[in-house]
């Protein structure tokens, strides 16, 4: 089975720096991703991680370590239009042979000004 | 075009109803999803397609009843539904349900059983 635990919420000022954990426990890892998610609409992919390290996208980077079972999504000189729940999302390969996408429950950000 | 898009946007159905969700996708991608989220919550997965034909099923109701006519399209029929089952609907699609290719999420149908 597959386990993903994240915060619930948490909140930041504009022009800061905030990192939301994600640790996970999964058979057949097969990468991780971060999805932001605003209220009603759909998610929208940020990064994604597969192997270990950190990945770079502009504000983002999202880090990985597979030994420990956890990664973390940075965002930097955070705006308004931040405030969101934030997805981490763990490929699992399942008893017969498909993969699926199996998504934490989410930390929703509040960034205030 | 980097696009999925569903219709309808809003669903308002009573539970003897038979209504049904599209989704569409022109990306060439062979998986597709549809996934169900409640409010607050993680968008939970129901079925996967693959090269058209179902690959995963979420023991999902059979009031809920997917059917892929081919590859871009992807419907979700629904019959005799329950309050319990108002939620967002999400279609999703990938390159292949393996590999590294995210998932590209379409806006959702915000259903409401009465």
């Amino acid at each position: 089975g597959q386990n993903i635990d994240q915060p619930t919420e948490m909140t930041a000022t504009e022009g800061a720096i905030v990192q939301i954990n994600c640790t996970y426990q999964t058979s057949g890892f097969n990468g991780l991703f971060w999805y932001q998610q605003h209220a009603g609409e759909a998610p929208t992919f940020l990064s994604y991680n597969v192997l270990d390290g950190l990945e770079e996208k502009g504000r983002f980077s999202s880090f990985l370590s597979r030994s420990k079972g956890y990664s973390y999504l940075l965002l930097k000189e955070l705006q308004m239009k931040d405030s969101a729940s934030y997805l981490c999302a763990v490929r699992g390969v399942m008893n017969t042979g498909f993969q699926k996408l199996v998504f934490g429950t989410g930390t929703r950000l509040l960034v205030s000004p | 075009d980097t696009e999925v898009t569903q219709t309808p946007k809003h669903l308002v159905m009573g539970m003897t109803n038979k209504k049904s969700l599209k989704c569409e996708q022109h990306m060439g991608h062979r998986a597709m999803y549809w996934y169900k989220q409640k409010a607050k919550k993680p968008p939970e997965l129901m079925f996967v397609y693959s090269y058209e034909k179902l690959s995963i099923n979420e023991s999902v109701p059979s009031r809920f009843s997917p059917e892929c006519p081919n590859s871009s399209l992807l419907n979700l029929h629904l019959h005799a539904l329950q309050p319990e089952d108002s939620a967002l609907y999400l279609c999703a699609s990938s390159q292949a349900s393996s590999g590294s290719g995210e998932q590209f999420f379409g806006p959702g149908t915000r259903l409401t059983v009465l």
